[in-house]
């Protein structure tokens, strides 16, 4: 069981929006430890998405921004492209434990 | 530009030792964190540890506290990951990535380290 609470799957057509949650508490991203998102495309190792809550790597495409809120962040993918479908997990830092991720959330595009 | 390459596949028997490397090229050694992350088949990722070559401050998950030894030669620019006795369990693909700061983000990957223990 994760520190990170991610849903296992979301899934969305062509086009449309989808976003994936991710849910901590007052020891890692409620203290206001940033949060940051990778993306594993099938096969790979993982890709920095969004580090520092909200901030896109240069060659990432703006479809994909990120927000944090309290105790929880987001990972939200507008105009959903065949080849996001992946998994992305969240990532913080916990007061307790370190460097903490998320279980992960695989993306279908239907 | 940054290059991070990590040791090739293995095969080890319950009860053997291992020590798998992560080479890093493209920027200065002793200025970023190391982190280890495993990832069992079909799973997802799980921190292991993560250290500062250039004073070899090294940190641990519980998880892996005593399992796992992480060590760095700045002198080779190389980040290892070892184990004194394998076990079944530890079957696993491995990554080291860099890391800005001892949390995170990891900015650059390896390709990953695929360990098989079978007996």
């Amino acid at each position: 069981q994760s520190v990170l609470t991610q849903p296992p799957s979301v899934s969305g057509a062509p086009g449309q929006r989808v976003t994936i949650s991710c849910t901590g508490s007052s020891s890692n991203i409620g203290t206001g430890y940033d949060v940051h998102w990778y993306q594993q495309l099938p096969g790979t190792a993982p890709k920095v998405l969004i580090y520092g809550n909200s901030n896109r790597p240069s060659g990432v495409p703006d479809r994909f921004s990120g927000s944090k809120s309290g105790t929880s962040a987001s990972l939200a993918i507008t105009g959903l492209q065949a080849e996001d479908e992946a998994d992305y997990y969240c990532q913080s830092y916990d007061s307790r434990l370190s460097v903490v991720f998320g279980g992960g959330t695989k993306l279908t595009v239907l | 530009e940054v290059q991070v390459v990590q040791s090739g596949a293995e095969v080890k028997k319950p009860g053997e030792s291992l020590k798998i490397s992560c080479k890093v090229s493209g920027y200065r050694f002793i200025s970023y964190w190391i982190g280890w992350v495993r990832q069992m088949p079909g799973k997802g990722l799980e921190w292991m540890g993560i250290i500062y070559p250039d004073d070899s401050d090294t940190r641990y998950s519980p998880s892996f506290q005593g399992q796992v030894t992480i060590s760095a030669d700045k002198s080779i620019s190389t980040a290892y990951l070892q184990w004194s006795s394998l076990k079944a369990s530890d079957t696993a693909m491995y990554y080291c990535a860099r890391a800005r700061g001892a949390g995170g983000p990891f900015d650059y990957w390896g390709q990953g380290t695929l360990v098989t223990v079978s007996s």
